[in-house]
């Protein structure tokens, strides 16, 4: 699986949009870029996964560059119960049941 | 029920004892994951189990002994533990479908290692 490059940490305004960067410029042509977080003492939690088009669900948006070797996270307006480690991980599943890969993230602390 | 339930929250246990952490989903997911979480580190994963056979194993210690009675049971055996051991033991399942395998972590188990 591709690594990924993800700053250590950001802050956000309460209300305002975060935009969560990671670069992955070696990915491959059928690996997918997935987001999780993990609020403080709890277990990781799927947020949105996609391949080479925009994906918007309830949670957030992924904007995946053309040539895929970057993509960012929104969070379209930031809470305070947002704040945790968000992990940018890539990986192929082509196969059930494979290993997810996590780095070290990015820390967003949300402030009111 | 759309959760991975995890027992106990939290362990306390010497070196010398013997224990077990269960896992339960029954969401029919097929594939079911041990992970296992240092302070501060993000998650390494320890054990992978596809339709109930072990498919992973990251070179885990024999200490840590895994079991998949069925499809919506995990357990991991612990025996002869160090204080190094002391972690957050995370379960995962994850469904088959067309687009990924999202997977769905559960609480986790805050072990401590005397």
């Amino acid at each position: 699986d591709a690594k990924t490059t993800q700053p250590t940490s950001m802050d956000c305004a309460e209300g305002r949009a975060a935009n969560l960067p990671c670069n992955h410029s070696t990915i491959s042509g059928n690996e997918y870029v997935y987001w999780y977080r993990q609020i403080h003492s709890q277990g990781p939690q799927y947020i949105i996964h996609g391949l080479k088009n925009n994906e918007t669900n309830e949670m957030a948006s992924l904007i995946i560059t053309e040539d895929r070797k970057s993509s960012t996270l929104i969070l379209p307006h930031a809470t305070l119960r947002d704040t945790a480690v968000y992990y940018c991980i890539v990986r192929s599943h082509m196969e059930y049941g494979n290993k997810l890969v996590f780095g070290a993230g990015t820390i967003l602390r949300v402030k009111s | 029920d759309t959760e991975v339930t995890q027992t106990p929250k939290h362990l306390v246990m010497g070196m010398t004892n013997k224990k077990s952490l269960k896992c339960e989903q029954h969401m029919g997911h097929r594939a079911m994951y041990w992970y296992k979480q240092k302070a501060k580190k993000p998650p390494e994963l320890m054990f992978v189990y596809s339709y109930e056979k072990l498919s992973i194993n990251e070179s885990v210690p024999s200490r840590f002994s895994p079991e998949c009675p069925n499809s919506s049971l995990l357990n991991l055996h612990l025996h002869a533990l160090q204080p190094e051991d002391s972690a957050l033991y995370l379960c995962a399942s994850s469904p088959k479908t067309d687009r990924g395998n999202e997977q769905f972590f559960g609480p986790g188990t805050r072990l401590t290692v005397l």
